[in-house]
């Protein structure tokens, strides 16, 4: 079944450390998205990639990194985590109607 | 500047009883509008999607309608179930983007009580 993919569901850390949201499409889109959702507000937009080595920053300034090695998979790293960081994180992909995307399950994270 | 703003922000009712939910954008040029449903702790999911020649667009208990001249549009859920308590998002994109750029509003969390 085609489907978009976030691990793990819900993280908590430490400060400082190094952590990889995963998330991972099987609808064969080429655009990926990265949100990012605080409680009672608006998605922003983060990190966003047209295909296959292609990776934008978004509207919101985010200190995470992301990858687009394979098509399916499109991770975000935060180095050194801070609690700053701490929200929620959407997965969305997007086909030839770019204007419609499908959304992931989210990654809830805490850093403390 | 590119807004959605969507009222009420937050709203309570009782199962069975119909609702019906406001968003107000100053996107422009508009490309289209979709209402979605996010449920606790999961991704939004699409409930409908309305272009700029269309006033009115059903999906089962979810109608939405659409103003272009206005700019704003409603969402009327009829005979409410306990499953339909989630946040209620209106989500706006623009024509001129070649990305997908999405305008979303802040949501109404809806509640409802049996």
């Amino acid at each position: 079944e085609a489907d978009i993919y976030q691990t793990p569901r819900y993280l908590v850390i430490g400060t400082g450390k190094k952590i990889t949201l995963e998330c991972s499409q099987t609808m064969g889109h080429d655009k990926m998205y990265w949100y990012q959702q605080d409680p009672g507000m608006e998605l922003h937009l983060i990190h966003y990639s047209y295909g296959v080595n292609s990776t934008e920053k978004g509207d919101l300034s985010s200190e995470s990194t992301v990858s687009r090695i394979r098509t399916e998979h499109f991770p975000l790293t935060l180095e050194s985590a801070r609690p700053s960081h701490t929200s929620q994180y959407l997965c969305a992909s997007s086909g030839t109607d770019f204007n419609e995307q499908f959304f992931g399950p989210g990654t809830r994270l805490t850093v403390l | 500047k590119n807004q959605v703003e969507q009222s009420p922000q937050s709203l309570i009712i009782l199962e069975g009883k119909n609702c019906t939910l406001q968003c107000n954008y100053t996107v422009s040029p508009f490309s289209n509008l979709r209402w979605y449903k996010q449920d606790t702790g999961r991704g939004p999911v699409s409930l409908t999607i309305m272009t700029f020649s269309e006033n009115t667009k059903s999906n089962g208990r979810y109608t939405a309608t659409l103003d272009a001249d206005t700019k704003q549009s409603s969402l009327h859920i009829t005979a409410s179930q306990l499953s339909d308590s989630a946040s209620y998002i209106c989500v706006v994109s623009d024509r001129g983007s070649t990305l997908g750029r999405l305008y979303f509003g802040r949501g109404t969390q809806l509640t409802v009580w049996p």
